[in-house]
Parts: C-alpha cells; structure tokens; sequence
C-alpha cells in the first residue's frame, strides 16, 4: 500500500461545476498537507497548506482535512476551463525536526469543460 | 520576488552521458530539494539540503547521481552514465529555513536516446 493514495481520474466537469478532490493516507505522522496544481511540462505550484484538521479557504478554492479519517479534499467552486490542469495532494512530517520532505499522491487530471 | 529557477529545461543525450543540472532557489531559501517525476506519477523525492549541507538521500537516489550545493545558494544534480530509466522531469524546489511550504520550479526534463 502505498503511504498517500490519490485517484487520477480523469475527471471531465462542465464550467461553473464544484469539483471535489481527495487523497487518503496512511502514515499518522504526517502533520502538513498541501495541494498543488500543475500544468502540462510545468512545474507544481502551490495552492494550499493546511497544518490542522478543519477548513482553509482561499477565493474559489477550500481545503479539508480529516486527520482522524487520514483524509484530505480539495474544492473548487465555480470551476473554469484556467482551471483544467493536474492537482497534486502533498504531505510532510516534522519527524526529527528537520525532515520536511514532501510525499505525493499521484495527481488527478480534471478538465473543465467549457 | 522570483520563483525557482531550473536550467536547462530540456536536455536530450544518448545514453551513457554525463549530464548536469542547476536549480536556483528562492533567495533566502536555505532549504533545497530535489524530485523526480516520471509520466503519470506525482513527484518523488530524491535528496534535501539545509543551507549547504546534504542532510538526506533517498535509496532512488543511486552511485550515478550526485547532488552538491557548495555555497548554500544554486545546487546542480549530476547523472554519470545515464540509463533508459533515467528519462524523467527532475524538479527543485525550496523552503524557508523555518518552514513553510516548499515552492517548486519547472524542471528539467530528461530524455534518453
């Protein structure tokens, strides 16, 4: 078993849509999740970083996460075709106190149709 | 404020080759990371400095491939004697020394003739 588990879909919405994405793990000690987004032949870029359980929002997108269910999604609100790119959950531990690297689930391709 | 920076974004070469990267962080970012990703996979991670400072390596990370950061600033990945299996994107990114999330730059990708 893999330690994050992601499905990659592909997940094909008509715009103005709510997506819903998510990624399970098992490893308790993660503390640190994030999402990201990349484009095709680009680097990840960072959408959230959450710390806790609870909720994170920022403009169309929110943030859950479950660490009692080791469960994490990410909304989008009101989805637009810019949105069509790979999403990327990441996740990270402080074991030690210095080691901060990150394990990937393996990305859902969405696209947004408009 | 710049991003990450990676160079070259492309490298093509036979197999056998020595070929190298180099990854510009963040100013004032003194951790470093390198990943690879291969086509349909998320990242993986491969090796971390703090400042200059090589902390740890991943067991992907075999006696061909040599990562260095000597003055704490750029870092560049050597692959001695590439393989087929080498093709892939290798990504950098970096961190504040306090944490935070780690900012990514947009790879080099590999391709092995």
């Amino acid at each position: 078993q893999k330690e994050v588990e992601q499905d990659p879909g592909p997940l094909s919405v008509p715009e103005g849509a709510i997506v819903s994405l998510n990624c399970t793990y098992s490893n308790s000690a993660f503390q640190y999740f994030m999402w990201y987004r990349q484009y095709s032949r680009k680097g990840p870029e960072l959408l959230m970083y959450t710390y806790s359980s609870g909720n994170k929002e920022d403009g169309r997108f929110t943030a859950q996460v479950d660490k009692s269910s080791k469960y994490i999604s990410l909304f989008i609100r009101d989805s637009q075709p810019s949105d069509s790119a790979t999403y990327l959950c990441a996740m990270s531990h402080n074991s030690g106190g210095s080691n901060y690297k990150l394990t990937f689930g393996k990305g859902t391709l969405l696209t947004v149709n408009p | 404020d710049t991003g990450v920076s990676q160079n070259p974004r492309h490298k093509i070469t036979k197999r056998g080759q020595n070929v190298t990267f180099r990854c510009d962080p963040i100013s004032e970012h003194n951790r470093l990371y390198w990943y690879r990703q291969t086509l349909g996979q998320g990242p993986e991670f491969l090796t971390y400095f703090q400042n200059e400072a090589q902390l740890e390596k991943s067991r992907l990370l075999s006696d061909r491939f040599s990562a260095e950061r000597p003055k704490g600033s750029f870092s560049t990945l050597e692959i001695q004697r590439t393989e087929q299996g080498d093709s892939a994107m290798y990504l950098c990114a970096s961190s504040p020394l306090q944490g935070g999330p780690q900012h990514f730059g947009d790879g080099t990708r590999l391709s092995i003739l």
